[in-house]
């Protein structure tokens, strides 16, 4: 069965030093991949996804299948960067298509 | 564009009532998801509408919950009758049809049973 494991249920760190939230996911397949963030007193929304390939709000994230991992980073933290953030997985294709597998959620930090 | 709605944002019963979620997803898309977080737990999803057929329904935890969505519009979720272990957030989200679509949440409903 597919798993998404995120191994730290917080992190802390200070403003302009670089930030890692580690993911970790199970699945024989070939997944899609996604990180979402939801914000104090907002709703989850989709920071980004693997196949996009793209730098968010200076956040990137690459799928290493040889490690299943999709680590999401950014080098320099700001204190708006401070939210729960999710790492999620799909399936591509089949009967579950577009149904999410959710991480536990790493609490982000950033002190001033 | 006006995003998911969910309805309503907090609600209280006790145990043995009955309950019933709404959720009203971004006009258009014909994809509905309904996942639920339970305290200290994950986001674990629950059932997926296409239209007003369900596609997947295998997270839905046992038969006192029913979800529907009559007319392929908005979608209703009743837990009848409500446990102590249905506490929880209730989220909904939606999607438009084509490919593994990024899906938009609502705020959820949060469900406390007494």
């Amino acid at each position: 069965a597919q798993r998404v494991t995120q191994p730290e249920k917080l992190l802390s760190v200070f403003k302009g030093a670089p930030v890692e939230l580690k993911c970790n996911y199970s699945y024989s397949g070939s997944p899609e991949l996604f990180w979402y963030v939801q914000y104090s007193r907002q709703r989850l929304q989709l920071l980004l996804r693997h196949i996009s390939r793209e730098s968010i709000k200076g956040f990137t994230a690459d799928l290493n299948k040889g490690e299943t991992s999709f680590h999401l980073k950014k080098p320099f933290a700001q204190e708006e960067d401070s939210a729960m953030y999710y790492c999620a997985l799909s399936y591509p294709g089949g009967t579950s298509y577009g149904k999410l597998t959710f991480g536990q959620g790493t609490i982000l930090t950033v002190h001033p | 564009e006006a995003g998911v709605t969910q309805f309503p944002s907090h609600s209280v019963i006790e145990k043995g009532q009955t309950v019933t979620l709404r959720c009203d997803p971004i006009s258009g898309h014909d994809n509905l998801y309904w996942y639920r977080r339970v305290m200290g737990k994950e986001i674990k999803f629950l059932l997926h509408f296409v239209k007003e057929s369900k596609q997947d329904e295998s997270g839905m935890p046992n038969n006192r919950f029913l979800a529907e969505r009559t007319g392929g519009t908005y979608s209703t979720l009743k837990v009848q009758p409500a446990e102590l272990e249905d506490s929880g957030v209730y989220f909904c989200a939606s999607s438009p049809t084509g490919g593994n679509q990024p899906q938009h949440f609502g705020d959820g409903t949060r469900l406390s049973i007494l």
